[in-house]
């Protein structure tokens, strides 16, 4: 039981370079959720999902596309990288839709574009 | 609408000595509320949550944590820090009927002299 992983873990981008984040639980999770640590900043979130083919905007979704066609993965893709965009990424699931549940948080990864 | 302020950007205590963090929080609803941990370089871990039952919530690591509605705080507290205590806090609010409300407080680094 590998919980929820992140794929790559370090990534360096040029502006304007695409690129997908991959995220993946196995603990059939319902909800999935795309955040943005920046410093002093604490976590923000960007997109999320309730289930299987559906996705919703966060508070910071500008430059950001995401896909869930398997309950199990949550793609997060930049289309068109800026500086803006450096960051450390986490992804996140939840078992259900209730607030009380505890998150389980991927072990993030860490953008650079230059 | 839903916030939470983390009182302290930085806490600073000695080895042994007793650990506050501080924490309010605004919600319009019924709030579920977390403390989750994050050692550098690492993903976020659950600390210990409120959901509506016992108002003083016990952790792990021997943190606990106070849900006072009438001061609309949830601080964490630990009587004796130990090294290991050093991380990043961040103090959560969700609303308690659904997983699309979490707010992220901006976190508080805690530092553990010798």
């Amino acid at each position: 039981n590998a919980g929820v992983t992140q794929t790559p873990k370090f990534r360096v981008l040029k502006t304007g370079q695409s690129m997908t984040l991959l995220c993946a639980q196995d603990m059939n999770h319902e909800y999935m959720y795309w955040y943005r640590q920046d410093p002093g900043m604490g976590l923000r979130l960007i997109h999320y999902s309730v289930g299987e083919g559906t996705t919703a905007k966060g508070e910071v979704p500008d430059g950001y596309n995401v896909s869930r066609l398997k309950k199990q993965n949550f793609l997060l893709g930049l289309e068109s990288a800026a500086p803006s965009q450096t960051s450390v990424y986490f992804c996140a699931s939840i078992a259900g839709g209730w607030g009380g549940e505890t998150q389980y948080f991927g072990p993030g990864t860490r953008l650079l574009v230059l | 609408a839903q916030s939470v302020t983390q009182l302290d950007s930085h806490v600073s205590v000695s080895e042994g000595t007793p650990v506050l963090l501080r924490c309010n929080y605004s919600s319009s609803y019924s709030p579920s509320l977390f403390w989750y941990v994050q050692h550098p370089n690492k993903g976020l871990q659950l600390l210990l949550k409120y959901t509506s039952a016992a108002t003083l919530v016990k952790g792990i690591n021997g943190f606990e944590a106070e849900f006072k509605k009438s001061e609309t705080s949830f601080h964490l507290t630990k009587p004796s820090a130990h090294m290991s205590d050093a991380a990043e806090y961040f103090c959560v609010v969700s609303e308690r009927s659904s997983a699309s409300k979490i707010i992220f407080g901006s976190g508080t680094r805690l530092s553990i002299r010798p």
